[in-house]
């Protein structure tokens, strides 16, 4: 099956500069790749996602980049503000199939 | 639209008791999705359901836990003779069809369970 794995664990900036948070996946037929953001106590939501047939995707302050052959995915926030503060998770869903598999999770921290 | 729902949102329970979890789907929504949350981990799928269907229980345990999506009502996730390695959060997602087909799968705000 397949495997994500995230990384970092825990993230800390100052406000107004960069995240990037990276996903490894295992499962080369993998071919839909969703960011889920969940701030305490909260249910994940859907911030971002892309499909396997394109290498990036940006939404505002929000982007994120697939390298197929790699087989690794990214998720880049820039001009971050303290309302970013939350857990991000990646995930990957294996080609045909219905589940998604989630990374463990980064913890980011926007200070000021 | 008021999203998808689960109830309770907390949920304590003795060792040996019946947890029963539940959620209804967003409107128009026939495709729910369990997961589990331990404490600073991610989520972890347990089972996938169409109305009175079980399409994928990979993630489920053998013992203990069964799941159902009947024609009427909610999605019911049972966990018998909870033990404290239960105590997680418990989350569901819907979607308007399988997630197969590019489709967002939206969740609910969980049901934190504590087994004391």
């Amino acid at each position: 099956g397949e495997n994500v794995e995230q990384h970092p664990s825990t993230l800390s900036v100052q406000e107004g500069d960069s995240a990037v948070i990276k996903c490894t996946y295992s499962d080369s037929a993998s071919n839909y790749f969703p960011w889920y953001k969940q701030e305490l106590g909260k249910r994940p939501q859907l911030i971002i996602d892309i499909r396997s047939n394109v290498g990036e995707k940006k939404d505002q302050r929000i982007a994120v980049t697939l390298n197929k052959t790699a087989k690794h995915f990214s998720l880049h926030i820039t001009e971050t503000q303290p309302e970013d503060s939350a857990v991000y998770f990646c995930a990957a869903r294996e080609g045909g199939g219905n589940k998604l598999t989630f990374g463990t999770g980064t913890q980011l921290k926007v200070e000021l | 639209n008021a999203g998808v729902m689960q109830n309770p949102r907390h949920l304590v329970r003795r060792r040996g008791q019946e947890a029963r979890l539940r959620c209804s789907p967003m409107k128009g929504h026939s495709h729910v999705y369990w997961y589990r949350q331990l404490p600073e981990e991610g989520l972890k799928f347990m089972v996938y359901l169409q109305k009175e269907n079980i399409i994928d229980e990979s993630g489920m345990p053998k013992e203990r836990f069964s799941a159902e999506f009947p024609k009427e009502g909610p999605s019911i996730l049972r966990i018998q003779q909870v033990v404290r390695g239960d105590s997680a959060a418990y989350f569901c997602a819907s979607s308007p069809t399988s997630i197969s087909m590019n489709t967002e799968a939206f969740f609910g705000q969980g049901t934190r369970l504590t087994v004391v």
